[in-house]
């Protein structure tokens, strides 16, 4: 049993469309992140959010724009994307602070940019 | 520059053939090395963190050892559910994870 949750599990989306993830978790924990995962690759870190802040930003395209809207939720809106862009995206949270700490990810979205 | 290799790549193994999969670091002041084990499709699962060298720590089939340059993830009398990846990450000076590529683990009934 995981308690970081995902929405949704897979989507499948064009350029031109606007769609958003979901995270959340039930750890009491004050840091979140955002991961892309490409075949065979370690996962990638996209942000960061601790507080409810950003904290980093791993030089991400415009087209990924995260929110943090309370210390349980994080989304990730997408818009424009590209071909290149599909890969499992994972969320992770973990206790805030400068560690180490470890964090605890979710099952992950298959995205499928068409 | 922090880096984090794993090897081997892959790993093939029978049933209740013991083996161990190798992580080897360079960071400046390691403060923290976590294992995890990742099913295809899934989100990685987090098994073990070591903060110094000397530490060990187990978990069932699996033990994760550390020294100043490499960990050991031993698994002993594997299962052919343990099969999966195994991925190493180091905690940075920059507070966070540098990841290594993994090692695939197949283990044949």
């Amino acid at each position: 049993d995981t308690e970081v949750t995902q929405t949704p599990k897979h989507l499948v989306m064009g350029m031109t469309n606007k769609k958003s993830l979901k995270c959340e978790q039930h750890m009491g924990h004050r840091a979140m992140y955002w991961y892309k995962q490409k075949a065979k690759k370690p996962p990638e870190l996209m942000f960061v959010y601790s507080y409810e802040k950003l904290s980093i930003n791993e030089s991400v395209p415009s087209r990924f724009s995260p929110e943090c809207p309370n210390s349980s939720l994080l989304n990730l809106h997408l818009h424009a994307l590209q071909p290149e862009d599909s890969a499992l995206y994972l969320c992770a949270s973990s206790q805030a602070g400068t560690g180490p700490y470890e964090q605890y990810f979710g099952p992950g979205t298959r995205l499928t940019v068409t | 520059e922090d880096q984090v290799t794993q090897s081997p790549e892959a790993l093939r193994l029978q049933e209740g053939e013991s083996s161990s999969l190798n992580c080897s670091y360079t960071v400046s002041g390691l403060r923290g090395l976590f294992w995890y084990r990742q099913d295809p499709g899934k989100g990685p699962e987090f098994l073990f963190t070591l903060y110094s060298a000397g530490e060990e720590k187990e978990k069932e089939r699996l033990k994760a050892t550390l020294t100043k340059k490499e960990s050991f993830l031993h698994i002993t009398a594997p299962k052919p559910e343990d099969s999966a990846t195994y991925l190493c990450a180091v905690w940075d000076s920059n507070y966070q994870l540098i990841w290594g590529a993994g090692t695939k683990l197949i283990i044949k009934p």
